[in-house]
């Protein structure tokens, strides 16, 4: 019973060095998302998907790209960390329509210095 | 545009009082909403959601919600807290239109104690 696992559960960056979180889902949901949750924030979506091969920007996507090349893994990628994006990160994944909720991963806490 | 909003981002409690935590929604279609719990260090899983049809929701925990249309809101009550329900606990909305988003709120801090 995996539901949604997020790699990895922490890190530490170097600014400007990249990486890349992978969250993989086994319930064969259709959307998939990133968030970051910050103090006083709440969550801020990322990145979602609707589909394989598709992405599309939330509300705070500057400093991150994602890839959904198959459908139970959704990739997040820092490509120049910055101490701005020090924050925990969730995936989520749901089924089709908007009637079902997210489930969600355990996060990654990155820090970045 | 749908948008959430938790009027306190935190609420003390004595343990075995009631609890309200309010929330209130905006959109222009109908909406699905949900609550959500994080424990410390944890992610977040469901506590309760509302669809369609009775406005009371009864969720895990002992925990309730009413969706009140005319006010936009989806207020999450609990008649006796526990210790174990410090926590924080957010508002999500889905709205028909664009139902593959799902929009959280800021979170509120519930703190219980003894």
């Amino acid at each position: 019973n995996a539901g949604v696992t997020q790699t990895p559960k922490f890190r530490v960056l170097k600014t400007g060095q990249s990486m890349t979180l992978l969250c993989a889902q086994d319930m064969n949901h259709e959307y998939m998302y990133w968030y970051r949750q910050d103090p006083g924030m709440g969550l801020r979506l990322i990145h979602y998907s609707v589909g394989e091969g598709t992405t599309a920007k939330g509300e705070v996507p500057d400093g991150y790209n994602v890839s959904r090349l198959k459908k139970q893994n959704f990739l997040l990628g820092l490509e120049s960390a910055a101490p701005s994006q020090t924050s925990v990160y969730f995936c989520a994944s749901r089924d089709r329509g908007g009637v079902t909720e997210a489930f969600f991963g355990q996060g990654t806490r990155l820090t970045v210095v | 545009a749908q948008s959430v909003t938790q009027l306190d981002s935190q609420v003390p409690v004595f343990e075995e009082a009631p609890v309200e935590l309010r929330c209130n929604y905006s959109s222009s279609v109908s909406v699905y909403l949900f609550w959500y719990v994080q424990y410390p260090n944890q992610g977040l899983q469901l506590l309760l959601k509302y669809l369609s049809g009775s406005t009371l929701v009864k969720g895990i925990n002992g925990f309730e919600a009413e969706f009140n249309k005319s006010q936009t809101s989806f207020h999450l009550r609990k008649p006796s807290v526990h210790i174990s329900d410090t926590a924080e606990y957010f508002c999500a909305v889905s709205s028909g239109g664009s139902n593959y988003k799902l929009t959280f709120g800021k979170g509120t801090l519930l703190t219980v104690n003894p």
